[in-house]
């Protein structure tokens, strides 16, 4: 079955640089979710999209914006990137809003 | 503010034994509960989703029951394969489809 594809799958950027990750839902999939997990935490929820409108909004830095594509894809871009932002960010794809979400292998950021 | 709690924090079995995780939850109207697995370095696997109390879902060796305070997923006669780290989150009502998810159970099963 067709899962949920990230790009990259390993990023390294300096600070204060800029990154981008794709996210590509499962087919037919509308809403698409971005979570940052840092290591040994849970996933912490960032931002949502539902037919290409944002639909929620978490602990999402305002450094960090993201959008979904009239195909479904999503990009979280992140600018001034910190020490911090050094993460596995996932994204996860849902039939409808409120379904259960189904998670993709990740973007493993690392900032030096 | 909704919270989650999972617990133990880490559980180590022998392979058969049987035993269960706890997930507790304080939600302004829950629309659902939801376990993941996740293995080391990838993302949550979805296993089940609960809706209301007295709901129980199976798979495999895996059963997910709720109340309206907390849920279990027993293991049944683990095996090795069965180690990682289960996930439970809660999706509420006031707060549109964002999951919360609780600290997580790392499993550990023993040959």
């Amino acid at each position: 079955a067709a899962g949920v594809i990230q790009s990259p799958r390993h990023l390294i950027k300096e600070k204060r640089e800029t990154a981008t990750l794709k996210c590509y839902p499962i087919p037919r999939h509308d809403t698409v979710y971005w979570y940052q997990q840092g290591p040994g935490q849970d996933p912490q929820f960032l931002i949502s999209f539902y037919e290409k409108m944002q639909s929620d909004k978490g602990s999402i830095p305002d450094r960090f914006s993201a959008q979904q594509f009239s195909d479904y894809h999503s990009e979280l871009n992140m600018s001034s990137l910190e020490l911090g932002d050094s993460a596995l960010y996932f994204c996860a794809s849902s039939l409808d809003r409120y379904n259960e979400q189904f998670f993709g292998p990740g973007t493993r950021l690392t900032v030096l | 503010e909704d919270q989650v709690t999972q617990s133990p924090e880490a559980l180590r079995l022998q392979e058969g034994e049987s035993s269960s995780l706890n997930c507790s939850y304080t939600v302004s109207g829950l629309r659902g509960l939801f376990w993941y697995r996740q293995d080391p370095g990838k993302g949550p696997e979805f296993l089940f989703t609960l809706y209301s109390a007295g709901e129980e879902k199976e798979k495999e060796r895996l059963k997910a029951t709720l109340t309206k305070k907390e849920s279990f997923l027993h293991i049944t006669a683990p095996k090795p394969e069965d180690s990682a780290t289960y996930l439970c989150a809660v999706q509420a009502h006031l707060r549109g489809n964002m999951l919360t998810f609780g600290g997580g159970t790392r499993l550990m099963v023993k040959p």
